[in-house]
């Protein structure tokens, strides 16, 4: 069955930390894209790979950096941690090419708060 | 105003009522999305559509590409339904060798027993 996992469903961090959320997926996936979803907004895209050590900026990448040293694994870092920054954060996975019309596949999500 | 819209943003059904969600969108899309979230769950995929209709179970995606808008529909609605369900349009980048999603902000779905 296919996977996407994400480390952890709940964090809680303090203002001006580094975060790291994982995400892991075992389906051979070129992309992968980091989420946050927030009531009365929806999803929103913060960052996306395309490939091994590729990224791009999605619609709301500020304070945000992102990591992708092998193909499975997608870290979205917060560098300093902010409590505007709380939100519950979801991965998902997708294929290029041939394999592009199959729908993307998301984790469970992270849930975190920033105190 | 958002690219993506969904009607309504609550729908509250008593069990076995037929149930309508709307999507419109304004962008050019090569496919649209169906996903489904339970409380406190991930994000399942329902249906992804380019044209005509999808049926699967009790659940049907119709999708009119000259309007620009869908709909999902549930048949005898059941409290196991009761979820968010998420309209997803699909844009091709990067020469039409990928793509990314842009979502609607989801409908909020309770079937009462």
């Amino acid at each position: 069955d296919v996977k996407v996992t994400q480390s952890s469903r709940y964090l809680v961090k303090r203002t001006g930390e580094k975060v790291f959320l994982e995400c892991v997926q075992d389906m051979d996936h070129e992309n992968m894209f980091w989420y946050r979803q927030d009531p009365g907004l929806g999803l929103r895209l913060i960052y996306f790979s395309y490939d091994v050590k590729m990224k791009e900026k999605g619609d709301i990448p500020e304070g945000y950096s992102v990591s992708r040293e092998k193909k499975e694994r997608f870290s979205l870092i917060l560098e300093s941690a902010s409590t505007n920054q709380t939100s519950m954060y979801l991965c998902a996975s997708s294929s290029i090419g041939v394999r592009a019309y199959e729908p993307q596949h998301f984790g469970d999500g992270t849930r975190l708060s920033i105190l | 105003k958002n690219e993506v819209e969904q009607s309504p943003q609550n729908l509250t059904a008593q069990e076995g009522e037929f149930i309508t969600i709307n999507c419109s969108y304004s962008v050019g899309i090569s496919a649209l999305h169906w996903l489904q979230q339970h409380p406190g769950g991930g994000i399942v995929s329902l249906f992804m559509l380019s044209s005509g209709k999808k049926k699967h179970g009790r659940l049907i995606a119709t999708i009119n590409i000259q309007e620009k808008h869908s709909s999902l529909h549930i048949t005898a609605s059941h409290p196991r339904d009761s979820a968010v369900y998420i309209c997803a349009v699909r844009v091709w980048y990067s020469g039409g060798s990928n793509y990314k999603l842009t979502f609607g902000k989801g409908t909020l779905l309770t079937v009462n027993p």
